[in-house]
């Protein structure tokens, strides 16, 4: 079965630095690959995804992510953050044996400090 | 085009209680889901529809029941309710093909007291 580690619960980091959010999953084949946002109380937006093609994908609101095969990794990156960034991020994949349905991770907290 | 909307946003049940989320898009989506969050975790799926006609269940189903009897509406019925049926849910769809990408509707707030 597929499964989705994101091994930060919380991370914080000052308006301007660069962020990194760390997704690694565990798929037999190649997986549908996504990163969503949620604000508090708000429901969830789609940042980006991935299925074949460039590994780099560029996602809304000046995001990207980085497909590799090798590390099971599909990790989130910005180059400058902005406070408006601060959200729950959730990294998911999703199985073509189960019509396709979403497998989360259980998210990273993102804090931003003046 | 609302895309998925479900209703009630709100709702508070008294245990053993039962009540239907409804979910609805307009976007002819075949695939439609039902997932619930809990604090602190990731969304979980409860059901899924593969189409009109077609359900099956995912991760966390006991409790809830689905029906899909059009292309549009995906409601989830939840019987006997819970205290471990707090939750947030949300209702999702997709088209198949392509990256299965899913769009999510605003969530309903469910407490069981």
């Amino acid at each position: 079965a597929q499964s989705v580690t994101q091994p930060d619960i919380h991370i914080t980091v000052s308006e301007g630095a660069s962020l990194e959010l760390r997704c690694n999953y565990s798929y037999g084949a190649t997986p549908y690959l996504f990163w969503y946002v949620q604000s508090p109380g708000q429901g969830l937006q789609l940042l980006l995804k991935y299925f074949s093609g460039d590994t780099l994908v560029q996602g809304i609101k000046g995001f990207e992510a980085e497909f590799k095969r090798s590390q099971s990794s599909f990790n989130l990156r910005k180059p400058s953050v902005h406070w408006s960034d601060a959200a729950e991020y959730f990294c998911a994949v999703g199985a073509a044996d189960s019509g396709y349905a979403l497998n989360f991770g259980k998210g990273t907290s993102l804090l931003v400090t003046p | 085009n609302a895309g998925v909307t479900q209703t009630p946003k709100f709702r508070i049940l008294k245990i053993g209680q039962s009540m239907t989320l409804q979910c609805a898009q307009d976007m002819n989506h075949n695939y439609m889901y039902w997932y619930r969050q809990d604090p602190g975790m990731g969304l979980k799926l409860i059901y899924y529809s593969v189409g009109a006609g077609i359900t099956d269940k995912g991760e966390v189903p006991n409790g809830y029941n689905v029906s899909r009897s059009t292309t549009e509406d995906f409601p989830l019925r939840l019987e006997l309710a819970a205290p471990s049926q707090t939750s947030v849910y949300f209702c999702a769809s997709s088209l198949p093909g392509g990256t299965h990408e899913q769009y999510f509707g605003p969530g309903t707030r469910l407490t069981v007291t």
